[in-house]
């Protein structure tokens, strides 16, 4: 089936530095899938911050960015200067593409960014 | 704004009793899903639907029941509610399209 997988749980940033969060995807059943990040600040609900439905495009939001890499299904999450503010846990996901609406998380990323 | 609301927020059942769990949406939106999430496994899907009367399984229907009435509800039901079933359940809705979906705030279920 289809999945997605975040290799790191936690990350801890210092405020300032660079930062990439790692997502890779598996979609068998789905040729070309759109990618999502979603983001959830402490206290807040579940929200998009970017998506991506075109193989080789990139998405930014909020200072972060995310390319669509289909030869290596990949579609990590990158910021080049972390701020305190940017502190939640962060979701990488896929759904189909034609037609398609199951949509299918990863385990997530805590992002800490150190004062 | 779109909006996502879940009832009960928080919940405490006893082993094999029955557990509903409600969300409603004023979105306007044709999908509906239900999440359930673990400590490091993220979102899970358990149901979902594209249409009011019909739902689907996701990835984890097991012990899990759906309902969808019309476009604006769905529920989740445990018929037989177990400890393993102990989780923050999420709803979430879908326009048409390229699948981005609104949250609702969580409904915490302890299965004791």
């Amino acid at each position: 089936g289809d999945s997605v997988t975040q290799t790191e749980g936690q990350v801890t940033v210092s405020e300032s530095k660079s930062l990439i969060i790692n997502c890779t995807y598996s979609a068998t059943s789905i040729g070309y899938p759109n990618l999502f990040w979603y983001v959830r600040y402490p206290g807040e609900g579940l929200q998009l911050l970017l998506k991506v439905i075109t193989a080789g495009q990139k998405g930014s939001s909020r200072g972060f960015e995310a390319t669509y890499n289909k030869e290596a299904t990949s579609f990590h999450l990158q910021k080049a200067s972390v701020q305190e503010s940017d502190s939640a846990v962060y979701y990488c996901a896929l759904s189909g593409g034609t037609g398609g609406y199951k949509v299918v998380f990863g385990s997530g990323t805590r992002l800490l960014v150190s004062p | 704004e779109a909006a996502v609301t879940q009832s009960p927020r928080s919940k405490v059942a006893v082993t094999g009793g029955k557990v509903t769990l409600s969300c409603h949406q004023t979105n306007n939106h044709d999908y509906m899903y239900w999440y359930r999430q673990d400590t490091g496994h993220g979102l899970r899907l358990i149901h979902y639907s594209y249409v009011a009367d019909s739902t689907e399984k996701g990835d984890i229907p097991d012990g899990y029941k759906a309902s969808r009435p019309s476009q604006e509800n769905f529920s989740l039901i445990l018929e037989l509610a177990s400890l393993s079933q102990t989780a923050v359940y999420f709803c979430a809705s879908s326009g048409q399209g390229a699948g981005q979906l609104y949250f609702g705030e969580g409904s915490k279920l302890t299965v004791l």
